[in-house]
């Protein structure tokens, strides 16, 4: 079935330092490929997305490549800051499926420091 | 615009107790309804789905259930909570063959005690 593996964590970075979590996915379809970010406490929130092979999603200076041939969709940022502390899942889902469900990767908790 | 509202965000709760969380949007016909649960420290784990009135997919089996009474309301339930439920507990929507993005509610942080 389909399903999402994704770079374990905790991260913690200095601010300014360059970010790359790792996510890899499987899928017997065609998939849509999403990064959320969840801040303390709350839901998750859409970072960006990218519909099909070689589609690069970007938000807030984060970026995404969909790379189908690795199967692969590394989530980046050149310099982070310290509010981007938060929890980032990697996500899948193919909306030709009954209910669009998504699937979703554990999680990598990432702490900036100043 | 549509939104997604729920509650309550947290809640602490006897085991042996009943449950009930809930779910409503705004804004948006006939969505796609999900639950999730967030244990400490680890992923989303997909409880429920629910793609119309009355129709309830369950992923997982456990102690919990879900109902659609109406449109877009969504609610969570159990009879007797365990100490294995204590979790946070998330909805989110989306609209098939819309823009294909699930969109999240704040949470519930429930605590069986």
């Amino acid at each position: 079935g389909d399903s999402v593996t994704q770079m374990e964590g905790p991260v913690t970075l200095s601010e300014e330092a360059f970010l790359t979590i790792n996510c890899t996915y499987t899928a017997t379809g065609y998939p849509s490929l999403f990064w959320y970010v969840q801040y303390p406490g709350e839901g998750l929130q859409l970072l960006l997305k990218a519909t099909k092979a070689d589609d690069k999603g970007s938000n807030k200076g984060f970026e995404a490549t969909y790379r189908k041939e690795t199967t692969s969709f590394h989530l980046e940022k050149g310099s982070v800051q310290v509010s981007d502390s938060a929890v980032y899942f990697c996500a899948l889902s193919d909306s030709h499926r009954v209910g669009n469900q998504f699937y979703f990767g554990t999680g990598t908790s990432l702490t900036v420091i100043p | 615009s549509q939104t997604i509202h729920q509650w309550p965000a947290t809640l602490v709760q006897p085991v042996g107790s009943p449950l009930s969380l809930e779910c409503t949007v705004e804004g948006t016909s006939n969505p796609n309804l999900y639950w999730y649960r967030q244990a400490a420290g680890r992923g989303l784990q997909l409880l429920f789905y629910s793609v119309g009135i009355g129709q309830i997919s369950s992923e997982v089996p456990q102690n919990l259930s879900a109902s659609r009474p109406q449109d877009r309301q969504f609610i969570l339930s159990s009879k007797k909570l365990l100490l294995s439920d204590s979790g946070f507990y998330l909805c989110a929507w989306s609209v098939l063959g819309g823009a294909n993005i699930q969109y999240f509610g704040a949470g519930t942080r429930l605590s069986v005690l």
